[in-house]
């Protein structure tokens, strides 16, 4: 079946550095991918809609600056969170889109100390 | 806003059959209901999908009333590895799925 492989799936930075997650397709190619924040007891928040060779389109309230999406290939997609903050601690998760439905990746709980 | 609504939490014996509802009055013609679960610090896992006509995989099957404006998610034989928290979702016109609050729902030994 479809697998999406989310890298690394914890990672803890200092206030003010960059942190890059990784979001790969494994056995079949992801023209859209999605980037999903998740607070601890809440729902996911879609932020954006990744999209290969063009750019990605943001949710309302979400800083294209500071969560950036780059999305080269077909089989991957990455979100980097610039000077992070205590706030941006949170579990982020990436799918990918396919005829027959979406694949989530495992999560990245990345907290910023 | 999620155009779902399912109750908070629920509880259910282990070995019985688990019975998740959800509404979605609002639900258009070509719109999929599709359900996933998430256990905790995980990312969610796709359960099952349908459009009107009840579904049946490995996993679990999905009853949709006619009018389609509800679903139920029944597992049949509910094990402790199936506690987590169930989304039932209707994705939007632009094909991204909205989440609502889901079911947290708690198998008991």
């Amino acid at each position: 079946g479809a697998v999406v492989s989310q890298h690394p799936s914890r990672v803890i930075c200092k206030s003010g550095t960059s942190v890059k997650i990784e979001c790969r397709s494994l056995d079949f190619q992801a023209t859209t991918m999605f980037w999903y924040r998740q607070f601890p007891k809440q729902s996911l928040m879609l932020m954006a809609t990744s999209n290969e060779g063009s750019k990605a389109t943001y949710e309302q309230g979400v800083e294209k600056d500071k969560f950036l999406i780059n999305h080269a290939s077909l089989t991957l997609s990455t979100l980097t969170v610039t000077s992070a903050h205590p706030e941006d601690s949170s579990f982020y998760i990436c799918s990918a889109s396919r005829v027959s439905g979406y694949t989530f990746g495992s999560g990245t709980r990345l907290t910023v100390v | 806003d999620a155009k779902t609504t399912q109750p908070t939490s629920m509880d259910c014996a282990e070995g019985r059959a688990a019975n998740l509802p959800c509404n979605h009055s609002t639900i258009s013609g070509n719109e999929y209901v599709y359900w996933y679960r998430q256990i905790h610090s995980q990312g969610p896992q796709y359960i099952i999908h349908g459009l009107k006509n009840n579904e049946t995989n490995e996993m679990a099957s999905l009853i949709i009333t006619e009018d389609r404006k509800s679903s139920t998610l029944i597992l049949p034989h509910a094990t402790l590895r199936d506690t987590a928290v169930y989304y039932c979702i209707v994705m939007d016109s632009n094909y991204q799925l909205i989440w609502g609050a889901g079911t947290k729902l708690i198998i008991k030994p």
